[in-house]
């Protein structure tokens, strides 16, 4: 069975500054799909971004980027310029490609804290 | 667009009574999936339906059943409520297997 890990309960980061969230998972298999999920105090679940395992180039959406490095089974996300409405719960996610029904399995998350 | 649609947002419940939460999305998803949510410990899936027709247990399945009542429907009961069913509860759905999961607001479930 996968299993995701972030081992970062809480981060904060200045208004304007870079902060990495880290995310590090298990799995035997060689095709799946990464992803980074953002959770605001209104509780909804926000795409992020995502990684296909089979791309070299990391991901990039505007200010967050990704670092994926598949042999060390490591995919932290890089928030650039950091903005208040940023402050969220991350959850880093693997999707299994190879079991029925391709669940998503989910890390602890990642409490970041925008500081003005 | 509605999405994912969950129904209730709060519920608090005894000990002991049953509920069922319901979920539906209205994007023709093949896939549905009920999660809980609790601190520390992320989402964890509790039961998924793969297809229409079809359902299978995730990590943590006891205390509940589900039922994928159409393509579009997939509730989640909880036959006598116990207080460690106090969580989050989020149902998600997903087209097919090359696409992120698309999720409701969550419920938020006390059971006292």
């Amino acid at each position: 069975a996968q299993t995701v890990t972030q081992s970062q309960p809480e981060m904060s980061v200045q208004e304007a500054e870079t902060v990495t969230l880290s995310c590090t998972y298990d799995t035997s298999e060689s095709d799946y799909y990464l992803f980074w999920y953002k959770q605001p105090p209104s509780r909804q679940m926000i795409l992020v971004i995502r990684q296909e395992a089979y791309k070299q180039q990391n991901a990039t959406e505007n200010r967050f980027s990704v670092n994926f490095q598949k042999a060390a089974k490591s995919f932290s996300l890089k928030i650039s310029d950091s903005q208040l409405g940023d402050a969220a719960m991350y959850f880093c996610a693997y999707r299994s490609l190879e079991t029925s029904g391709s669940r998503l399995t989910f890390g602890e998350g990642t409490q970041l804290t925008v500081n003005p | 667009n509605a999405g994912v649609t969950q129904t209730p947002k709060f519920q608090v419940l005894k000990t002991g009574q049953s509920m069922t939460l319901q979920c539906a999305q209205d994007m023709n998803h093949n896939s549905m999936y009920w999660y809980r949510q609790d601190p520390g410990m992320g989402l964890r899936l509790i039961y998924y339906s793969a297809s229409e027709g079809t359902t299978d247990k995730g990590e943590v399945p006891n205390g509940y059943n589900v039922s994928r009542l159409n393509k579009r429907e997939f509730s989640l009961r909880l036959e006598s409520a116990a207080p460690s069913q106090t969580s989050v509860y989020f149902c998600a759905s997903s087209p097919r297997v090359y696409t992120e999961a698309f999720f409701g607001q969550g419920t938020r479930l006390t059971v006292v």
